[in-house]
């Protein structure tokens, strides 16, 4: 299977932590975004990269929010100090550059604080 | 900014009667339009889209939107619903080439398809 993967699919942690998830977009996509999905609600985006560079922040992104994508492929994004607030599915997807490009969605991660 | 009203978060009918899931959607610069379908349990899949030209789109299976500038309206129909149709539907905007690259969701519809 070629599409979007994401891991860890759940992650439970204490408030106060940190955590670090990761995507791995389809090979051949130049783009890859990040967006937060809350229970009854559409995603809501957060960032995005054009290759290696991010492009592109929401304000929905606090500092305690960081993405990577250092050799432009694979994706991190970390949350440090975590709250409760924080609990959501993350979704990764990508996409080539370009005119109507369609994102292919990843299964997501699906974190609950405590 | 953009921004997209579903107007309905819960759409239940009966197998083989036709639906419409409704969006609105404001933005102050031209957009692309697009419908998500999310199934239990699996990631976001693009359903079909409005780039330019016709503005009536279909997708494989059965569903169609059409783009109304005037009423900035992107409706999604299917004349008979299956159960295999239950899942939830997101409108999507996106602005035109010169805009960001960020997809506007609106809150979701759910359908459902009872026997």
């Amino acid at each position: 299977d070629t599409g979007v993967s994401q891991d860890p699919r759940h992650k439970i942690t204490k408030r106060g932590q940190n955590v670090t998830f990761r995507c791995d977009p389809i090979s051949e996509h130049n783009r890859l975004y990040w967006y937060r999905q809350t229970l009854g609600q559409g995603p809501e985006f957060l960032t995005y990269f054009q290759n290696e560079a991010q492009l592109e922040k929401s304000r929905l992104l606090s500092d305690r929010f960081s993405a990577e994508r250092p050799k432009g492929s694979f994706s991190t994004l970390e949350i440090q100090r975590t709250e409760q607030g924080d609990s959501a599915m993350y979704l990764c997807a990508s996409s080539f550059s370009g005119r109507g490009n369609e994102q292919f969605f990843g299964p997501g991660t699906r974190l609950t604080v405590l | 900014a953009q921004s997209v009203t579903q107007l309905d978060s819960q759409v239940p009918v009966f197998e083989e009667a036709p639906v419409e899931l409704r969006c609105n959607y404001s933005s102050s610069v031209s957009v692309y339009l697009f419908w998500y379908v999310q199934y239990p349990n699996q990631g976001l899949q693009l359903l079909l889209k409005y780039l330019s030209g016709s503005t009536l789109v279909e997708s494989i299976n059965g569903f169609e939107a059409e783009f109304n500038k005037s009423q900035t309206s992107f409706h999604l129909r299917k004349p008979s619903v299956h159960i295999s149709d239950t899942a939830e539907y997101f409108c999507a905007v996106r602005g035109g080439e010169t805009s960001g690259s960020r997809l506007t969701f609106g809150e979701g519809t759910q359908l459902t398809v009872n026997p």
